[in-house]
């Protein structure tokens, strides 16, 4: 069973300044999608940045990027210039890659990341 | 309307209730599925259905029951629920040939059982 681990409950940054969110995941899959999730006060789960495990290039999103390192199985999310607006939880989350063109497959959700935004 | 909906947003019922949570996507998706977001545990996988037909069962209760009419709706029915079912319900829906398979989420209904 794949498995999802955030290691930092809550995490701080001064606004303007750059954070890293720590994500690191266990599965025997060679194929499969991470993504970073974002769900502030709202409790609106919303999607942040995605990465195939097949393409070596980090993906980037404006001002958030990851680093993904997969003989590691580590992919840590990266916000430069850090608004007021970013405060919220982060979650990574894993989904296997589907062959079989079933294509549905429930996403494994690590513990969340409660980032804080100082002003 | 455009995304995810569900409804209620909050829902308080007594043990003894029966209730049901509705999604419904309007983003022309084939899959969908229920979360369960309780204050101490990841979020966990209920339900996944695609192209209306149940194909992930995660081991869940019997008490909650899913139904999925067509790709647009998602129902959850709850009945005899006990206090620690008390969370978060998202529901999410996602193309099931997308390159991703990206899920979509809805605003979540909260649910109090008391």
């Amino acid at each position: 069973a794949q498995t999802v681990t955030q290691s930092q409950p809550e995490m701080s940054v001064q606004e303007a300044e750059t954070v890293t969110l720590s994500c690191t995941y266990d599965t025997s899959e060679s194929d499969y999608y991470l993504f970073w999730y974002k769900q502030p006060p709202s409790r609106q789960m919303i999607l942040v940045i995605r990465q195939e495990a097949y393409k070596q290039q980090n993906a980037t999103e404006n001002r958030f990027s990851v680093n993904f390192q997969k003989a590691a199985k580590s992919f840590s999310l990266k916000i430069s210039d850090s608004q007021l607006g970013d405060a919220a939880m982060y979650f990574c989350a894993y989904r296997r890659l589907m062959y079989s063109g079933g294509g549905a497959d429930g996403l494994t959700f690590g513990k969340g990341t409660h980032l804080i935004i100082q002003p | 309307e455009t995304g995810v909906t569900q409804t209620p947003r909050h829902l308080v019922m007594g043990m003894t209730n029966k209730k049901s949570l509705k999604c419904e996507q309007h983003l022309g998706h084939n899959a969908m599925y229920w979360y369960k977001q309780s204050a101490k545990k990841p979020l966990e996988l209920m339900f996944v259905y695609s192209l209306e037909e149940r194909v992930e069962n995660n081991s869940v209760p019997s008490r909650f029951s899913p139904e999925c009419p067509n790709s647009s709706h998602l129902f959850l029915h709850l009945h005899t629920l006990q206090p620690e079912d008390s969370a978060l319900y998202l529901c999410a829906s996602s193309s099931r040939l997308g390159v991703f398979g990206t899920q979509y989420f809805g605003p979540g209904t909260r649910l109090l059982v008391l």
